[in-house]
């Protein structure tokens, strides 16, 4: 079975400073997906980035960018220029085949001005 | 293009009663999947319908069941409620394309449950 962990429960950081969360999981698939999600405190699940497995690139959108060391198995979500609207739980989640997705405990991020 | 509806925002009930849950996907979205939400276990999956179809179950007891509709609408229930059922319950529609999830699911605010 396939698990996905979150080492971090809560982390902070200073508004416009860059901030690393962290996930690694464990599986025995070659082709899958990773993904971090953002859920804010007004609870809507929201896509922040995503990574496919037979990629060799590090998938970037705008501010966030992902460390993905397939070998590893590391997963690890970088947010530069923390604002003030980052602040949410980021789950990272993974999926492979047709087995449905499965998500990291969170990692609560606050970010401080 | 509408969001991912769910319906009632907020319930409370009382042990030993049933729950019935309402999901409206995103127009042409075929595939629904619930989640439970819970401050200790985190995001747990519990089925996931295409195409009025059960697709993924779970490992959830009997007491929780869904169905899809014609429309793509889900519902799912809940029956004989207990302390534990009280959580965030959460649905996902996604396109389906290609018969794999790997795109994108998209999530809906939630319902939250309190079991009294």
């Amino acid at each position: 079975a396939q698990t996905v962990t979150q080492s971090q429960p809560e982390m902070s950081v200073q508004e416009a400073e860059t901030v690393t969360l962290s996930c690694t999981y464990d599986t025995s698939e070659n082709n899958y997906y990773l993904f971090w999600y953002k859920q804010p405190p007004s609870r809507q699940m929201i896509l922040v980035i995503r990574q496919e497995a037979y990629k060799q690139q590090n998938a970037t959108e705008n501010r966030f960018s992902v460390n993905f060391q397939k070998a590893a198995k590391s997963f690890s979500l970088k947010i530069s220029d923390s604002q003030l609207g980052d602040t949410a739980m980021y789950f990272c989640a993974f999926i492979a085949g047709n087995t449905p997705l499965v998500f990291g405990k969170g990692t609560r991020l606050s970010v401080i001005a | 293009k509408a969001g991912v509806t769910q319906t009632p925002r907020y319930l409370i009930k009382t042990r030993g009663q049933q729950v019935t849950l309402s999901c409206s996907p995103i127009s042409g979205h075929r595939s629904v999947s619930w989640y439970q939400q819970t401050p200790g276990q985190g995001l747990q999956f519990l089925f996931e319908y295409f195409s009025e179809t059960q697709r993924n179950k779970g490992n959830f007891p009997g007491r929780f069941s869904g169905r899809q509709f014609s429309n793509s609408r889900s519902e799912m229930n809940v029956s004989t409620l207990e302390l534990g059922d009280s959580a965030l319950y959460l649905c996902a529609s996604c396109i389906l394309s290609g018969g794999h999830t790997y795109n994108e699911q998209f999530f809906g605010p939630g319902t939250r449950l309190t079991v009294l």
